[in-house]
């Protein structure tokens, strides 16, 4: 069965370093989504990145990009420049291409020091 | 133009009373999903209609009953609540068969059964 682990309950940056928060995953497939979540203290959820495993480019969106490493099954988010706003949870989520349902990790808690 | 709207954002009720959660997306999606979200931040899907079949049926108490009027609707029905259903709802969507469709999630609806 699929699934999706975040190892970091939480992480701490200082606003304007780099942080990385980690994802790995375990599956069987070769073809499938993987996506990462933010969730403010607004609650709503909010896509902030996702990588098709075919892709070997990293995907990139401002001054968020992903590491993923398709062999060790590994889908880090790397945040530059680190903002106040991106105090957050991130949850790392994988769609399975059985039945496209989104497997979730349990999310790590960012904290932005000012 | 809100993407995907549940009402209310809060509800408070007291144990053994029913009550209902509403959802609605204007973004054309034929899937619409359920999620729980505990007081640790894990999110679980409950539910899954793709137009206005049902697809996913997690292992949830029968106390609480979706219904799909039209692809663009999903609403929650809970009949005798307990203080254990006390949690963050989320209704989402997305294209069904489309890997890298994200979901699109409503602002959630936190539930306090006192």
């Amino acid at each position: 069965a699929q699934t999706v682990t975040q190892s970091q309950p939480e992480m701490s940056v200082q606003e304007a370093e780099t942080v990385t928060l980690s994802c790995t995953y375990d599956t069987s497939e070769s073809d499938y989504y993987l996506f990462w979540y933010k969730q403010p203290p607004s609650r709503q959820m909010i896509l902030v990145i996702r990588q098709e495993a075919y892709k070997q480019q990293n995907a990139t969106e401002n001054r968020f990009s992903v590491n993923f490493q398709k062999a060790a099954k590994s889908f880090s988010l790397k945040i530059s420049d680190s903002q106040l706003g991106d105090a957050a949870m991130y949850f790392c989520a994988y769609r399975m291409d059985s039945n496209y349902q989104l497997i979730w990790g349990a999310g790590t808690k960012l904290i932005i020091k000012p | 133009d809100t993407a995907v709207s549940q009402t209310p954002k809060y509800l408070v009720t007291q144990m053994g009373n029913d009550k209902s959660i509403k959802c609605e997306q204007n973004l054309g999606h034929d899937t619409m999903y359920w999620y729980k979200q505990d007081s640790k931040k894990f999110l679980k899907i409950m539910f899954s209609y793709n137009n206005k079949e049902l697809i996913i049926n997690e292992t949830v108490p029968n106390r609480f009953s979706p219904k799909s009027p039209d692809k663009a609707h999903l609403n929650l029905h809970i009949n005798s609540l307990e203080l254990g259903d006390s949690a963050v709802y989320f209704c989402a969507s997305s294209h069904y068969g489309q890997k890298n469709s994200p979901l699109h999630f409503g602002n959630g609806t936190r539930l306090t059964v006192t």
